[in-house]
């Protein structure tokens, strides 16, 4: 079955220490997104990538890092200059052509908790 | 950027017809809308798009207004399993490139009761 996994669904780590969420699709999407999600909140993009070895800042992209080295992988690294970095994290792909180019599809998130 | 407006919440019983209103009074000619859903802590789903035309698929059916300043999305039986959060959302291009954002705003929390 194609689809986008995310991995650990839940993370708990202590305050200070980098994080890496695991973003693999095996849909032959062209382009990748990561967003958070805060409690009540809408969906904020933190970076999102095109092509493989190049990627783009999102709104929200302060304290997070990102690498595109295969089409099929899109890792999120949490570092320790975010804030606030207790949150939902979603990653999402999509393909660029044809009619359905605008149709997102969603991993089933990751619930990163900082102590 | 908030380019769409929803109301924060809806309610409908089930097996009625739930009708879901998005305002997005900037939208450019060639921009779609899009609606989305998420259940609970889950990853939002897809549920249909359109750029003028009515659309209806297995899920729903979106109606789009002349002037494109509005739409709704209509789900025709609803069920309990449909409790989620409905956005609306409108397909922004960036400059000089093909890759479109896709804002997503609070979205309109939907609750079907028994």
């Amino acid at each position: 079955d194609g689809g986008i996994t995310q991995s650990p669904k839940y993370l708990f780590r202590k305050e200070g220490q980098n994080v890496t969420l695991s973003c693999e699709q095996n849909l032959n999407h062209d382009a990748m997104y990561w967003y958070r999600q805060d409690p009540g909140q809408g969906l904020r993009l933190i970076y999102y990538s095109q092509i493989v070895n190049d990627f783009q800042k999102g709104d929200i992209a302060e304290g997070y890092s990102v690498s595109r080295e295969k089409k099929e992988s899109f890792p999120l690294t949490v570092t320790s200059a975010q804030k606030n970095p207790t949150a939902f994290y979603l990653c999402a792909s999509r393909t660029l052509s044809g009619r359905g180019a605008g149709e997102l599809f969603f991993g089933e998130g990751s619930r990163l908790t900082v102590l | 950027d908030a380019k769409t407006t929803q109301p924060p919440s809806m309610d409908c019983a089930e097996g009625r017809a739930a009708n879901l209103p998005c305002n997005h009074s900037t939208i450019s000619g060639n921009e779609y809308v899009y609606w989305y859903r998420q259940i609970h802590s889950q990853g939002p789903q897809y549920i249909i798009h359109g750029l003028k035309n009515n659309e209806t698929n297995e899920m729903a059916s979106l109606i789009i207004t002349e002037d494109r300043k509005s739409s709704t999305l209509i789900l025709p039986h609803a069920t309990l399993r449909d409790t989620a959060v409905y956005y609306c959302i409108v397909r922004v291009a960036e400059r000089g490139s093909t890759l479109g954002r896709l804002y997503f705003g609070r979205g309109t929390q939907l609750t079907v009761w028994p």
